[in-house]
């Protein structure tokens, strides 16, 4: 089993749309968790990050956190064809980090 | 966020040759980078840790004599591929952690898109 699951997609979206991203994972010893964007041929950027469980805003951006069922989600409002790229989730346990996938993500003008 | 520069951030060689990476913390000091190697639509796959003023660890099946990291100041990190053949071909990227406070945030450089003729 890996140690992070993360549907690759691709989702497709209406702009405007709001955008629903998840990972599980399966170490209940994570501390950190981030979701990372990713434009075609650049590096990822660091979009969210939250230590607990529960929720976590900004802007556009919602991350939740539920440590007891091991998922983490990305919710994106009002999504933007700027928006289009892959989304990494990552966790971390000290310095091992862990990263999921990525969810390829086309919004729609 | 903090800022991760990478270079360069596109470079093409010649087979046999060796190409040279660089990895730089601009507003912060770190003491651990991360390098790691992408290859298209799949995810990061970890190549090594590089300690400031120690030797490198690097994952299973990553050949340190074919990929030499040197992490000789608190803010540069550098990848060497010795002696590069088309297969190492690929999407490189480091990353870094501020080291305080400890918030296990970790930044990524741009990218080095390494092609190999």
């Amino acid at each position: 089993q890996k140690e992070v699951e993360q549907d690759p997609g691709p989702l497709s979206v209406p702009e405007g749309a709001i955008v629903s991203l998840n990972c599980t994972y399966s170490n209940s010893a994570f501390q950190y968790f981030m979701w990372y964007r990713q434009y075609s041929r650049k590096g990822p950027e660091l979009l969210m990050y939250t230590y607990s469980s529960g929720n976590k805003e900004d802007g556009r951006f919602t991350a939740q956190v539920d440590k007891s069922s091991k998922y983490i989600s990305l919710f994106i409002r009002d999504s933007q064809p700027s928006d289009s790229a892959t989304y990494l989730c990552a966790m971390s346990q000290g310095n091992q980090f862990y990263f999921g996938t990525g969810t390829s993500l086309t919004v729609i003008p | 966020g903090a800022v991760v520069s990478q270079h360069p951030s596109w470079v093409i060689c010649k087979s046999g040759t060796s190409v040279k990476i660089e990895c730089r913390s601009l507003d912060f000091q770190a003491t651990t980078m991360f390098w790691y190697r992408q290859f298209p639509k799949q995810s990061l796959m970890l190549m090594a840790t590089s300690n400031e003023g120690s030797k490198a660890t690097y994952e299973q099946g990553v050949e340190k004599d074919k990929f030499l990291i040197n992490h000789a100041s608190l803010t540069l990190s550098t990848l060497t591929v010795t002696s590069a053949h088309p297969e190492d071909s690929s999407f490189y990227i480091c990353s870094a952690r501020p080291p305080v406070p400890n918030t296990g945030e970790l930044f990524f450089g741009e990218g080095s898109r390494l092609t190999v003729l």
